[in-house]
């Protein structure tokens, strides 16, 4: 089935540095290409999104850009803080079915002070 | 912001025994998950549901039953826990369909079984 790869898989960045995350799909009737931030102990919580009609998006520090043409999109956090520090999911609608969500492996991101 | 509780939120069960697990939304929300969390695989897709009586199989079911009794429950039943189903379970519910759809996540139940 329809896959998506996450990489890295463990993320140490420097307080105040940028984290990038990046994803790669497979099905290129995806549309749909949300990230789910999931702190320790708590459950996921989406935090971005991106649909297939643009490139990027920005909220605050977070930014979503998708290449449709090679099938890969990416989560940039800018200015890292502390509270940045969790494991982050990539996901992508799945065309066959009812456009479940696929989830990568998911990104450890460690800020260090 | 949606609600939606699972129970228990740990549980130890012997090999070969019947497990279930519970979850609840309050949000009448059409669309139901169960999802398991194992390091290196990220959520993994067990059992859907569209509404209540609709069940539908994820990616990996096997080993698996789900029962959606109702608009807001939806459970999850291991018929014969194996040691390889100790996970982290996660309940969701979803707020549209089509390809676009936000999900609401539980707070998990730790499985562990012996």
């Amino acid at each position: 089935g329809e896959q998506v790869e996450q990489l890295p898989s463990i993320l140490r960045v420097q307080e105040g540095s940028s984290a990038s995350i990046n994803c790669s799909y497979e099905d290129s009737a995806s549309n749909y290409f949300p990230w789910y931030k999931q702190e320790p102990g708590e459950n996921p919580k989406l935090i971005i999104d991106i649909r297939s009609n643009m490139e990027r998006k920005q909220i605050q520090e977070l930014i979503v850009l998708l290449d449709k043409k090679a099938k890969r999109f990416s989560l940039h956090i800018t200015d890292t803080q502390p509270g940045d520090s969790a494991m982050y999911f990539c996901a992508a609608s799945a065309s066959s079915g009812s456009w479940q969500l696929i989830f990568g492996s998911g990104t450890q991101l460690t800020v260090m002070p | 912001e949606a609600a939606v509780t699972q129970s228990p939120r740990n549980k130890v069960a012997v090999t070969g025994g019947k497990v279930t697990l519970s979850c609840n939304q309050t949000n009448n929300h059409n669309n139901m998950y169960w999802y398991r969390q194992d390091t290196g695989h990220g959520l993994r897709l067990i059992h859907y549901s569209y509404g209540a009586g609709s069940t539908e199989k994820g990616d990996i079911p096997d080993g698996y039953k789900a029962s959606r009794p109702s608009q807001e429950n939806f459970s999850l039943i291991l018929e014969l826990a194996t040691p390889s189903q100790t996970s982290v379970y996660f309940c969701a519910s979803g707020d549209a369909g089509g390809s676009a759809e936000t999900l609401y996540f539980g707070s998990g139940t730790r499985l562990t079984v012996l």
